[in-house]
Protein backbone atom coordinates (compact mmCIF):
# COMPACT_ATOMS: atom_id res chain seq x y z
CA UNK A 1 0.00 0.00 0.00
CA UNK A 2 1.35 3.81 -0.15
CA UNK A 3 1.11 4.14 3.51
CA UNK A 4 1.42 2.32 6.87
CA UNK A 5 -1.52 0.54 7.15
CA UNK A 6 -2.25 -0.48 10.93
CA UNK A 7 -5.02 -3.25 12.35
CA UNK A 8 -7.32 -2.47 14.16
CA UNK A 9 -8.00 0.45 14.38
CA UNK A 10 -10.06 -0.30 17.37
CA UNK A 11 -10.05 -2.32 19.95
CA UNK A 12 -11.68 -3.14 23.54
CA UNK A 13 -10.97 -5.85 25.44
CA UNK A 14 -11.31 -7.05 28.90
CA UNK A 15 -8.79 -6.80 31.58
CA UNK A 16 -6.52 -9.78 31.41
CA UNK A 17 -7.06 -11.00 28.17
CA UNK A 18 -4.31 -11.27 24.84
CA UNK A 19 -4.57 -8.58 22.38
CA UNK A 20 -2.14 -8.40 18.63
CA UNK A 21 -2.00 -5.41 16.86
CA UNK A 22 -0.84 -5.37 13.33
CA UNK A 23 1.54 -3.13 11.53
CA UNK A 24 2.33 -3.01 7.48
CA UNK A 25 5.27 -0.58 6.85
CA UNK A 26 5.74 0.73 3.86
CA UNK A 27 7.23 -1.69 1.43
CA UNK A 28 11.13 -1.04 1.21
CA UNK A 29 11.64 0.74 4.56
CA UNK A 30 13.91 -1.20 6.94
CA UNK A 31 13.47 0.66 10.05
CA UNK A 32 10.33 0.21 12.29
CA UNK A 33 9.15 1.49 15.32
CA UNK A 34 6.36 1.19 17.81
CA UNK A 35 5.31 4.38 19.83
CA UNK A 36 2.60 4.37 22.53
CA UNK A 37 0.28 7.76 22.96
CA UNK A 38 -1.80 8.14 26.26
CA UNK A 39 -3.58 11.26 26.56
CA UNK A 40 -1.08 13.83 27.81
CA UNK A 41 1.99 11.99 27.70
CA UNK A 42 2.89 12.06 24.31
CA UNK A 43 4.97 9.71 22.34
CA UNK A 44 6.49 7.03 24.27
CA UNK A 45 8.92 4.36 22.68
CA UNK A 46 8.43 0.83 22.51
CA UNK A 47 10.81 -0.89 20.08
CA UNK A 48 12.71 -0.66 17.14
CA UNK A 49 13.67 -3.15 14.06
CA UNK A 50 15.96 -2.49 11.60
CA UNK A 51 16.66 -5.07 8.89
CA UNK A 52 17.77 -8.47 10.16
CA UNK A 53 19.62 -6.84 13.54
CA UNK A 54 18.40 -7.49 16.96
CA UNK A 55 15.61 -5.32 18.11
CA UNK A 56 16.14 -2.38 20.59
CA UNK A 57 13.49 -3.48 22.97
CA UNK A 58 14.38 -0.85 25.71
CA UNK A 59 10.80 0.86 25.81
CA UNK A 60 8.92 -2.14 26.16
CA UNK A 61 7.38 -1.16 29.94
CA UNK A 62 6.88 -5.02 31.02
CA UNK A 63 7.65 -8.43 30.30
CA UNK A 64 3.81 -8.40 28.74
CA UNK A 65 4.89 -6.64 25.78
CA UNK A 66 6.41 -8.36 22.91
CA UNK A 67 6.95 -7.43 19.14
CA UNK A 68 7.82 -9.45 16.72
CA UNK A 69 8.45 -8.06 12.24
CA UNK A 70 8.81 -11.48 10.35
CA UNK A 71 10.47 -11.20 7.23
CA UNK A 72 11.92 -7.88 7.90
CA UNK A 73 7.90 -6.77 6.89
CA UNK A 74 5.07 -6.74 8.56
CA UNK A 75 4.93 -6.52 12.39
CA UNK A 76 3.18 -8.10 15.42
CA UNK A 77 3.07 -6.43 18.54
CA UNK A 78 1.47 -8.06 21.41
CA UNK A 79 0.12 -7.70 24.93
CA UNK A 80 -0.41 -9.91 27.70
CA UNK A 81 -2.58 -9.93 30.06
CA UNK A 82 -3.95 -6.84 29.42
CA UNK A 83 -4.11 -4.18 32.30
CA UNK A 84 -6.48 -0.57 32.33
CA UNK A 85 -3.28 1.56 32.02
CA UNK A 86 -2.30 -0.17 28.71
CA UNK A 87 -5.00 1.76 27.20
CA UNK A 88 -3.63 4.03 24.86
CA UNK A 89 -3.47 4.54 20.81
CA UNK A 90 -0.36 2.49 19.46
CA UNK A 91 1.30 3.99 16.57
CA UNK A 92 3.61 2.43 14.15
CA UNK A 93 6.09 4.23 11.50
CA UNK A 94 8.42 3.22 8.97
CA UNK A 95 11.30 4.44 7.53
CA UNK A 96 13.54 4.31 4.55
CA UNK A 97 16.50 3.52 6.45
CA UNK A 98 16.12 4.91 10.32
CA UNK A 99 19.11 7.07 10.44
CA UNK A 100 19.47 10.80 10.85
CA UNK A 101 18.00 11.99 7.68
CA UNK A 102 15.40 9.21 7.95
CA UNK A 103 11.88 10.56 8.30
CA UNK A 104 8.82 8.83 10.12
CA UNK A 105 5.67 7.55 8.12
CA UNK A 106 2.92 6.92 11.13
CA UNK A 107 0.24 4.80 10.77
CA UNK A 108 -3.06 5.80 11.98
CA UNK A 109 -2.61 3.74 15.28
CA UNK A 110 -4.67 1.24 16.71
CA UNK A 111 -6.80 2.54 19.67
CA UNK A 112 -6.63 -0.15 22.87
CA UNK A 113 -9.17 0.37 25.57
CA UNK A 114 -8.96 -2.27 28.34
CA UNK A 115 -11.75 -2.36 30.39
CA UNK B 1 17.50 11.74 31.31
CA UNK B 2 15.65 11.78 27.61
CA UNK B 3 12.90 14.53 28.39
CA UNK B 4 11.35 16.97 25.40
CA UNK B 5 9.07 19.57 26.79
CA UNK B 6 6.34 21.14 25.56
CA UNK B 7 3.20 22.90 26.49
CA UNK B 8 -0.09 21.12 26.02
CA UNK B 9 -2.35 23.75 24.95
CA UNK B 10 -2.13 27.01 22.47
CA UNK B 11 -5.18 28.84 21.21
CA UNK B 12 -4.51 31.81 18.82
CA UNK B 13 -6.78 34.15 16.60
CA UNK B 14 -6.93 33.11 12.55
CA UNK B 15 -5.02 35.77 10.68
CA UNK B 16 -2.55 35.57 13.88
CA UNK B 17 1.17 34.01 14.19
CA UNK B 18 1.49 30.75 16.32
CA UNK B 19 4.54 30.03 18.08
CA UNK B 20 5.13 26.49 19.84
CA UNK B 21 8.15 26.26 21.72
CA UNK B 22 9.68 22.67 22.87
CA UNK B 23 12.83 22.49 24.94
CA UNK B 24 14.92 18.88 24.27
CA UNK B 25 17.60 17.46 26.60
CA UNK B 26 20.63 15.80 24.51
CA UNK B 27 23.12 18.87 23.62
CA UNK B 28 24.82 15.99 20.56
CA UNK B 29 21.08 15.70 18.69
CA UNK B 30 21.92 16.43 15.36
CA UNK B 31 18.45 16.92 13.93
CA UNK B 32 15.00 18.24 15.54
CA UNK B 33 11.63 18.05 13.95
CA UNK B 34 8.15 19.17 14.17
CA UNK B 35 5.56 16.83 13.47
CA UNK B 36 1.52 17.42 12.82
CA UNK B 37 -0.87 15.25 14.21
CA UNK B 38 -4.83 16.06 12.78
CA UNK B 39 -7.74 14.37 14.42
CA UNK B 40 -7.64 10.43 14.00
CA UNK B 41 -4.84 10.55 11.82
CA UNK B 42 -0.89 9.36 12.37
CA UNK B 43 1.76 11.60 12.47
CA UNK B 44 3.21 13.70 9.45
CA UNK B 45 6.64 15.44 9.25
CA UNK B 46 6.23 19.16 8.94
CA UNK B 47 10.36 20.28 9.23
CA UNK B 48 12.89 19.49 10.21
CA UNK B 49 16.07 21.22 11.29
CA UNK B 50 20.29 20.59 11.56
CA UNK B 51 21.81 21.39 14.61
CA UNK B 52 24.27 23.24 12.80
CA UNK B 53 21.18 25.58 11.96
CA UNK B 54 19.67 28.70 13.86
CA UNK B 55 16.51 29.35 11.43
CA UNK B 56 14.81 27.59 8.98
CA UNK B 57 11.95 28.93 6.86
CA UNK B 58 9.29 26.83 4.64
CA UNK B 59 6.45 28.95 3.20
CA UNK B 60 4.35 30.00 6.22
CA UNK B 61 6.39 27.56 9.16
CA UNK B 62 10.21 29.10 10.47
CA UNK B 63 12.01 27.15 12.98
CA UNK B 64 14.28 28.99 15.42
CA UNK B 65 16.94 26.47 17.01
CA UNK B 66 18.83 27.50 20.39
CA UNK B 67 21.22 25.19 20.92
CA UNK B 68 22.82 27.07 24.10
CA UNK B 69 19.37 26.82 25.61
CA UNK B 70 18.35 23.42 23.54
CA UNK B 71 14.94 25.24 23.13
CA UNK B 72 13.44 24.90 19.53
CA UNK B 73 10.43 26.89 18.38
CA UNK B 74 7.64 26.51 15.59
CA UNK B 75 6.76 29.64 14.26
CA UNK B 76 3.24 29.31 11.91
CA UNK B 77 2.83 32.63 10.31
CA UNK B 78 -0.72 33.48 9.40
CA UNK B 79 -3.03 30.89 11.19
CA UNK B 80 -5.47 28.55 9.46
CA UNK B 81 -8.05 27.17 10.81
CA UNK B 82 -6.59 24.00 8.89
CA UNK B 83 -4.15 24.67 10.93
CA UNK B 84 -5.70 23.17 13.95
CA UNK B 85 -3.74 19.83 15.05
CA UNK B 86 -1.23 18.73 17.93
CA UNK B 87 2.63 19.65 16.92
CA UNK B 88 4.77 17.34 18.73
CA UNK B 89 8.49 18.58 18.22
CA UNK B 90 11.25 15.50 18.28
CA UNK B 91 15.07 14.88 18.54
CA UNK B 92 17.16 12.46 17.29
CA UNK B 93 19.43 10.84 20.07
CA UNK B 94 21.87 8.65 18.95
CA UNK B 95 21.60 7.02 15.35
CA UNK B 96 17.96 5.95 15.31
CA UNK B 97 15.95 6.85 18.62
CA UNK B 98 13.66 9.80 17.66
CA UNK B 99 12.68 11.43 21.12
CA UNK B 100 8.89 13.28 20.84
CA UNK B 101 7.35 15.56 22.87
CA UNK B 102 3.83 15.56 24.84
CA UNK B 103 2.66 17.83 21.94
CA UNK B 104 0.88 21.15 21.67
CA UNK B 105 -2.43 20.82 20.54
CA UNK B 106 -3.29 24.17 18.60
CA UNK B 107 -6.69 25.77 18.19
CA UNK B 108 -7.19 27.90 16.06
CA UNK B 109 -10.52 30.23 16.57
CA UNK B 110 -12.42 31.79 13.67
Amino acid sequence: GAGVSQSPSNKVTEKGKDVELRCDPISGHTALYWYRQSLGQGLEFLIYFQGNSAPDKSGLPSDRFSAERTGGSVSTLTIQRTQQEDSAVYLCASSLSGGLDGELFFGEGSRLTVL
Amino acid sequence: GEDVEQSLFLSVREGDSSVINCTYTDSSSTYLYWYKQEPGAGLQLLTYIFSNMDMKQDQRLTVLLNKKDKHLSLRIADTQTGDSAIYFCAEMTGTYKYIFGTGTRLKVLA
